[in-house]
């Protein structure tokens, strides 16, 4: 069974300011690895993934994550968050074979003030 | 293309009532997931459907129950309600052809509260 441990529920951080978003996980297969964001009253969004290749992989909107597999770590970053950033970050990992299921992180509330 | 569809968004129900709520997958998706999200517990599995067949099924007593429709539109049902499952519930669809094909989309959600 895969694990994915956010370790900060909460992260409040003035706008401008970067900001990193960790995320472990534990699991004894290979697996893919995803960050979802989730903005008040909506569903999840799918913020970037790692599937293979590089193990840096960007998003449109200037967060980028970087796959560690000696660290088992996952971690997002945005050198210069918005106050429009301010949600909620999920976590998530699947097995990379056969049919298994999303395991999600219990999520960190990202608070971007002026 | 539409998103995925969840009826209803909101709903509010009295404990031991039963509750239906739906999903609508994206056009072409044959995998639907649901989730239960609350403050406590996070994002928690419940099942998933695949062609009409349950593949994955989560940690949830026996009064949650789903099925999927040969159009892929799935059914989450909640029999004998009680206060706990006050939550927002999530409806995920994916192409489901295997790992990399697992890109979830979500809905909007259909956020229950028991009273």
């Amino acid at each position: 069974a895969q694990s994915v441990t956010q370790l900060d529920s909460q992260v409040p951080v003035f706008e401008e300011a970067p900001v990193e978003l960790r995320c472990n996980y534990s699991s004894s297969v290979s697996v893919y690895l995803f960050w979802y964001v989730q903005y008040p009253n909506q569903g999840l969004q799918l913020l970037l993934k790692y599937l293979s290749g590089s193990t840096l992989v960007k998003s449109i909107n200037g967060f980028e994550a970087e796959f560690n597999k000696s660290q088992t770590s996952f971690h997002l970053r945005k050198p210069s968050v918005h106050i429009s950033d301010t949600a909620e970050y999920f976590c998530a990992v699947i097995k990379n074979s056969g049919y298994s299921t999303l395991t999600f992180g219990k999520g960190t509330m990202l608070l971007v003030s002026p | 293309k539409a998103g995925v569809t969840q009826t209803p968004r909101y709903l509010i129900k009295t404990r031991g009532q039963q509750v239906t709520l739906s999903c609508s997958p994206i056009s072409g998706h044959r995998s639907v997931s649901w989730y239960q999200q609350t403050p406590g517990q996070g994002l928690q599995f419940l099942f998933e459907y695949f062609s009409e067949t349950q593949r994955n099924k989560g940690n949830f007593p026996g009064r949650f129950s789903g099925r999927q429709f040969s159009n892929s539109r799935s059914e989450m049902n909640v029999s004998t309600l009680e206060l706990g499952d006050s939550a927002l519930y999530l409806c995920a669809s994916s192409l489901g052809g295997g790992p990399k094909n697992t890109e979830a989309f979500f809905g909007q959600g259909t956020r229950l509260t028991v009273v």
